[in-house]
């Protein structure tokens, strides 16, 4: 079975804080993605990383950067956190580039911006 | 801009019933349309999904139809139970390949 974990479940920052959100996926997948989950607005794409060290944004980067240093890690980036960042962090990772495939899901991360 | 509209928002339904979420797009370039399925707690995972070749697909009690002139797509789930309630999500890609665009989810409850 395909694994994607998260580093935490719930996280609590303080306003301006840089804030780390990390994924692991045990599959050797290739692609993987950062959404965050709002009520009524569905899962929305922050950034994906096609590659180690390949990135591409997302339809709402702003406020967020990300790192792939190793093919199963995936890390989202808060440079200084903001109230309105406040939300579910969902990751997902594919095994390759193609059409209509199964994304696969981590348990998210809840984050509060106070 | 939603590109994915999804409703209702929430949805109760008695055990047994048909609960019914519909789905609309916009882009004529999105030809693969899976449902997420999400419980408390957890990640979503993938339910059914359909192409634009098939007006219909069924998976148990669970049935996509696809109406490509309408723009629109839905699920059914027959005789509901109350271990379907979870959160529904569908989505919708195109040739940008991986890439999902989801609709805002519906909350469904059934009821025992």
């Amino acid at each position: 079975d395909v694994k994607v974990t998260q580093s935490s479940r719930y996280l609590v920052k303080r306003t301006g804080e840089k804030v780390f959100l990390e994924c692991v996926q045990d599959m050797d997948h290739e692609n993987m993605f950062w959404y965050r989950q709002d009520p009524g607005l569905g899962l929305r794409l922050i950034y994906f990383s096609y590659d180690v060290k390949m990135k591409e944004k997302g339809d709402i980067p702003e406020g967020y950067s990300v790192s792939r240093e190793k093919k199963e890690r995936f890390s989202l980036i808060l440079e200084s956190a903001s109230t309105n960042q406040t939300s579910m962090y969902l990751c997902a990772s594919i095994p390759q580039t193609g059409r209509g495939q199964t994304q696969y899901f981590g348990p998210g991360t809840r984050l509060l911006v106070l | 801009q939603q590109q994915v509209k999804q409703s209702p928002q929430s949805l109760i339904v008695q055990k047994g019933g048909i609960s019914i979420i519909n789905c609309a797009y916009e882009n004529t370039a999105f030809d693969y349309f899976p449902w997420y399925q999400q419980f408390p707690g957890k990640g979503p995972a993938l339910l059914i999904a359909i192409r634009p070749d098939v007006s219909e697909k069924k998976e148990g009690r669970f049935t996509i139809s696809f109406n490509k002139s309408a723009k629109q797509f839905s699920l059914h789930i027959m005789d509901s139970q109350p271990g379907d309630s979870a959160t529904y999500f569908c989505a919708a890609s195109g040739n940008a390949g991986n890439m999902l665009t989801f609709g805002g989810g519906t909350r469904l409850m059934v009821k025992p």
